[in-house]
């Protein structure tokens, strides 16, 4: 079965820090994934997403970056966090098939002070 | 418009019958999807439906969906405290990465 892992849980990090927060997908193989962020437990945000290694597309112009080294890897990074960049931080994957519904991680919660 | 809409809130006791709405914005949407989220946690999919199917039924879900009204509800029978969660729907776009676009969410609380 498939399984999407997600860390850290939770993160505190200052204004100015980077980032770099983590996604792995095991049972599948090239999966399309997806970085979503949640502000104040309400709508998701599509981040960024991915149909393949090396290839990353964004959704919105911001202070964050994504990248796929690996087939099953995801990762979310910042060279410098804002205030703003505080969220719940969801990663999801899904197999390109006709359904194409997405199976989401547990995810980050992201405090910048 | 871009965006999915829900209500924000509905509140039921338990037992009774719940009923969330969603309207979506793509006619030509294939899928749409219903999710629930606990406090803390990350999405879980319940369910989905095709769209040319009107209805669906799952235990104690049924999805209804007027395609000509681009209108989805998930109707939960049997209401129970362990429902209370925030309740997504979501629409299929086929664009590249063939996106999912969620509505804002809408809180269920269930009273006892």
């Amino acid at each position: 079965s498939q399984t999407i892992h997600q860390w850290p849980a939770t993160l505190v990090q200052p204004v100015g820090s980077p980032l770099s927060l983590e996604c792995t997908v095991e049972g599948t193989s090239n999966p399309n994934l997806y970085w979503y962020r949640q502000a104040a437990g309400r709508g998701l945000q599509l981040l960024f997403y991915s149909v393949g290694i090396g290839q990353i597309s964004s959704e919105v112009p911001q202070n964050l970056s994504a990248s796929r080294p690996q087939d099953r890897q995801f990762i979310l990074s910042s060279k410098k966090l804002l205030l703003s960049d505080s969220g719940f931080y969801l990663c999801a994957w899904s197999v390109p098939r006709i359904s194409y519904e997405q199976y989401f991680g547990p995810g980050t919660r992201l405090t910048v002070t | 418009g871009e965006d999915v809409e829900q209500s924000l809130f509905l509140s039921v006791r338990e037992g009774d019958s719940s009923v969330i709405n969603c309207t979506y914005t793509d006619s030509s949407s294939t899928y749409l999807y219903w999710y629930k989220q606990e406090p803390g946690a990350g999405l879980q999919l319940l369910t989905y439906i095709f769209s040319n199917m009107d209805m669906k039924q799952d235990q104690r879900l049924t999805v209804l969906l007027n395609k000509k009204d681009k209108h989805l509800s998930l109707r939960i029978a049997d209401t129970q405290t362990g429902d209370s969660a925030i309740y997504f729907c979501a629409e299929l776009r086929m664009e590249y990465g063939n996106k999912l676009v969620f509505g804002a969410g809408t809180i269920l609380r269930v009273k006892s």
